[in-house]
């Protein structure tokens, strides 16, 4: 298997709600990602769990929590988000290592979140 | 710190042209340079990167570090070239930065 899945593919929540995004990778992977990427911009880096230990968090506003339950699963919790937290959020993974281009990510196909 | 620039947002160019995308980056140690490609409508995925010294789909990218540049080139571009690419640079860390994307579009 080397593809990451994500669900849902799509998402449209209110903000008063609570909804999960899901992601899936067998690979064996130890590096998990969350990207955030709004219409012909760059992927924005959310949150890095390398070894399901949290190791970079930019930043991101509470009402988005990671979760890591294990190697091959990585959540990202949503609650009372904003009308501009609609975006498509990317999960990727790779090996958490540098050197001889190890550290290529395999990115999911994305889960598209509307806030309403 | 580590940056990558990628100084065209769109690059339009016709069937059978050449095309280069640009990529610059900033970082002092030895860096990994990778370029990621999204097509419409499908998810981003490795186009290449620097140590394999390959050619994908015709397209092939050499590391000038006396530039510290990555530069994407194709010598006759195809419609179904026609996407976003992104720039990445790994540099002190196996995290990478991503520039801000080029959207190539070729004209029939």
């Amino acid at each position: 298997d080397t593809e990451v899945t994500q669900t849902p593919k799509h998402l449209v929540m209110g903000m008063t709600n609570k909804k999960s995004l899901k992601c899936e990778q067998h690979m064996g992977h130890r590096a998990m990602y969350w990207y955030k990427q709004k219409a012909k911009k760059p992927p924005e880096l959310m949150f890095v769990y390398s070894y399901e230990k949290l190791s970079i968090n930019e930043s991101v506003p509470s009402r988005f929590s990671p979760e890591c339950p294990n190697s091959s699963l990585l959540n990202l919790h949503l609650h009372a988000l904003q009308p501009e937290d609609s975006a498509l959020y990317l999960c990727a993974s790779s090996h958490p290592v540098r050197g001889d281009g190890a550290n290529v990510l395999t990115f999911g196909a994305g889960s598209r979140l509307t806030v309403l | 710190a580590q940056r990558v620039t990628q100084p065209e947002k769109l690059l339009s160019v016709f069937k059978g042209a050449p095309v280069e995308l640009k990529c610059n980056y900033s970082y002092s140690g030895s860096p990994e340079l990778f370029w990621y490609v999204q097509y419409s409508r499908q998810r981003l995925q490795l186009l290449l990167r620097h140590i394999s010294r390959e050619s994908i789909k015709g397209f092939t990218a050499d590391l000038n570090k006396g530039e510290t540049s990555f530069h994407l080139k194709k010598p006759f571009a195809q419609e179904e070239d026609s996407a976003m690419y992104y720039c990445a640079l790994s540099g002190g860390s196996y995290i990478p930065t991503f520039g801000r994307g080029t959207s190539l579009i070729v004209h029939p």
